[in-house]
């Protein structure tokens, strides 16, 4: 089968570091990816990983480990427009289907 | 990346009608996906829109309720047929280049109210 889970909600303060965690079970796994979708808007593509280890761009840094099946999303000094959902998703059976979790929404306050 | 325009962005209408949804993408791309995203969801694809040929649908989809057409590399639509309440969504397009390190990109979404 096909899962993939990260939590539903979180909260964190204007300017520290928050960890979105995101583990799946794919058939023929072919990489993960991260996305940032503002409310009402579509989904904008952050960040890719088919490695094991951390893969950094700026503030946002994401972390692959294949053989746990286990990604997080990085994120640091917190702007209040970095409040949104991240979603986790994968590629499943090569590079045709992109299955995507349920979505973090994340709340950064002042 | 690509530049992708969809067509129209929100509509409401009457149950029972149809509506077409246009993607149109600046350039050549290998693969276009059409999503759905229900309220305070996640999105689900609902097909891959194959060029010159029927699309490849998603359990729980079928083509009745959601034709597709792809007849060419740049430019696919989606119609939302007999429409119902329960298909008021936003309706994604996205595309990608087959290949290692591509992630797929989307289109700004079509807001779709069915009353």
């Amino acid at each position: 089968g096909q899962n993939i889970d990260q939590p539903t909600e979180m909260t964190a303060t204007e300017g520290a570091i928050v960890q979105i965690n995101c583990t799946y079970q794919t058939s023929g796994f072919n990489g993960l990816f991260w996305y940032q979708q503002h409310a009402g808007e579509a989904p904008t593509f952050l960040s890719y990983n088919v490695l094991d280890g951390l893969e950094e761009k700026g503030r946002f840094s994401s972390f692959l480990s294949r053989s746990k099946g286990y990604s997080y999303l990085l994120l640091k000094e917190l702007q209040m427009k970095d409040s949104a959902s991240y979603l986790c998703a994968s590629y499943s059976g090569g590079y045709n289907k992109l299955i995507f979790g349920a979505g973090t929404r994340l709340a950064v306050h002042p | 990346s690509a530049v992708i325009s969809q067509k129209p962005s929100r509509d409401i209408c009457q149950r029972g009608t149809s509506l077409t949804i246009q993607c149109q993408v600046d350039s050549q791309v290998t693969m276009m996906f059409w999503y759905r995203q229900q309220p305070g969801q996640s999105l689900t694809l609902i097909a891959t829109a194959n060029q010159g040929s029927e699309a490849t649908y998603e359990s729980g989809f079928v083509i009745d309720k959601f034709p597709i057409s792809r007849p060419n590399l740049t430019f696919s639509t989606l119609t939302v047929s007999n429409m119902s309440p329960e298909d008021s969504s936003i309706y994604l397009c996205s595309v990608s280049v087959r290949g290692e390190n591509q992630p797929q990109h989307f289109g700004d979404g079509t807001r779709l109210s069915i009353l």
